[in-house]
């Protein structure tokens, strides 16, 4: 059973482009959501966090679909230091380690 | 600078040798996680503590033990009866209260079994 599924990509775009990842989380309860960045051989570090009502933060946005039990981020006007894994978050519920996804592979391409 | 510390950065271990990994956080966190990521993985959990001198088993314990005697640090040792301890460990921690608190990573570990 995976908790946290994420299409793996690799997702190549031209610079300037928009992409969206979605993501699909099997725990009905979990209640934080999160979106984290992850660049090669590095440790990931959190992008933002997901809120009911969505949220934007400069050219990334992202949505939390609690019916249908998915999350999105969208990431408009693409950049070459854009490229990196991102990796998809949840918290089952109260005081719980976080679950990953395996991660989206980004590369913008010039 | 507040932050989570990891050492080593890269280790070697012989087959059938014990190694810790170190995790030190100032940030006053409560909760302290130990993660491991192999390529082109996702991260799976090993070990976490909620609190001082209290700890759960992840999805992927077997093979790992830790201590948690101070609420800064969370050390993880890869026993000999861990069969594939090669790959790349990472210490989080959060402020382990309910609702939305992130987690934050220290930079890793890469263990490689020689």
């Amino acid at each position: 059973r995976k908790e946290v599924e994420q299409d793996p990509g690799p997702f190549n775009v031209p610079e300037g482009a928009t992409v969206a990842f979605n993501c699909t989380y099997s725990n009905s309860a979990s209640q934080s959501f999160f979106w984290y960045r992850q660049d090669c051989r590095k440790e990931p570090k959190l992008l933002m966090s997901v809120y009911s009502s969505g949220n934007e933060d400069g050219r990334f946005t992202a949505q939390l679909n609690r019916a249908s039990q998915y999350i999105s981020l969208l990431i408009r006007d693409s950049k070459l230091s854009d490229s990196a894994t991102y990796l998809c978050v949840a918290r089952p519920s109260g005081n719980t380690p976080l679950v990953f996804g395996k991660g989206t592979r980004l590369s913008v391409i010039a | 600078d507040g932050g989570i510390t990891q050492s080593p950065k890269y280790l070697f271990r012989k087959e059938g040798q014990n190694v810790t990994l170190s995790c030190e956080q100032n940030l006053n966190h409560d909760a302290m996680y130990w993660y491991r990521q192999d390529p082109g993985q996702g991260l799976r959990l090993i070990y976490y503590s909620q609190i001082v001198n209290d700890f759960q088993k992840g999805d992927i314990a077997e093979g790992y033990s830790v201590s948690r005697e101070k609420k800064e640090s969370f050390p993880l040792t890869v026993t000999s009866a861990q069969k594939n301890p090669t790959a790349f460990y990472l210490c989080a921690s959060s402020t382990g209260g309910f609702g939305n608190t992130e987690a934050f990573f220290g930079q890793g570990t890469r263990l490689t079994v020689v």
